[in-house]
């Protein structure tokens, strides 16, 4: 069964820091990779997918890294703003059958202060 | 709407009794998925519908659970019998396509079970 873990939990840090978010998984055999936004009372935002076959995909100030083999990918956030205080959420996609669920993360909450 | 929508947005339910959650996909979209979100923790894959057809309901955790989409647009969970360990937050997703990449995320029920 695919697990998926996400490091740290939790983290605080002042408005214009660059930081990384970590996400393991177990099973290599993933169709993609995602990360998502998560703000309180509020769905899910897409914010990165990365095929299989993709080592990294950029957007503005976020950049996501994938290591297949490794059964790892890394959210890199670029001169933090405390408008990207959220939780964010690791979720991949196997390659099984013909849904296309995913299997999440427990998900780090971020903190950008002032 | 231009986006998925869930109601209630929240509900409580005494032990023992029935709740049905709603879940309007975007109009026209063929995949709809449930996840339940457990407090701190990811969402958790619960049942698939590719338009009226259920072709997975693997995450359902027990025989209380029920996913209908009848007419391949809005879909129900219901929940029978309550118990306390059902207290979440139901999310629904919707794709443009079977087997899609992008899932598009409603704003969830939170569902209080006393």
């Amino acid at each position: 069964k695919q697990e998926v873990t996400q490091i740290p939990a939790a983290l605080s840090v002042p408005e214009g820091e660059n930081l990384v978010l970590n996400c393991s998984f177990t099973d290599s055999a993933i169709y993609n990779l995602q990360w998502f936004r998560q703000d309180p009372g509020k769905g899910l935002t897409s914010l990165l997918l990365i095929q299989s076959s993709q080592r990294e995909q950029t957007s503005g100030r976020l950049n996501a890294s994938l290591d297949k083999s490794s059964g790892r990918s890394t959210l890199y956030i670029a001169a933090s703003q405390p408008g990207d205080s959220a939780t964010y959420l690791c979720a991949v996609r196997e390659n099984t059958g013909t849904a296309s669920k995913l299997t999440f993360g427990t998900g780090t909450r971020l903190q950008v202060t002032l | 709407g231009a986006g998925v929508s869930q109601s209630p947005r929240y509900k409580v339910a005494k032990r023992g009794q029935d709740v049905a959650l709603r879940c309007d996909p975007i109009s026209g979209h063929v995949s709809l998925f449930w996840y339940q979100q457990a407090l701190g923790q990811g969402p958790e894959f619960l049942t698939y519908f590719q338009n009226e057809a259920q072709l997975d309901k693997s995450g359902l955790p027990s025989d209380r659970f029920f996913a209908e989409r009848p007419e391949g647009s809005v879909s129900t969970l219901k929940i029978q019998r309550t118990q306390q360990e059902d207290s979440a937050v139901y999310l629904c997703a919707s794709g443009i396509i079977a087997g899609g990449d992008t899932q598009y995320f409603g704003p969830g029920t939170r569902l209080t079970v006393l």
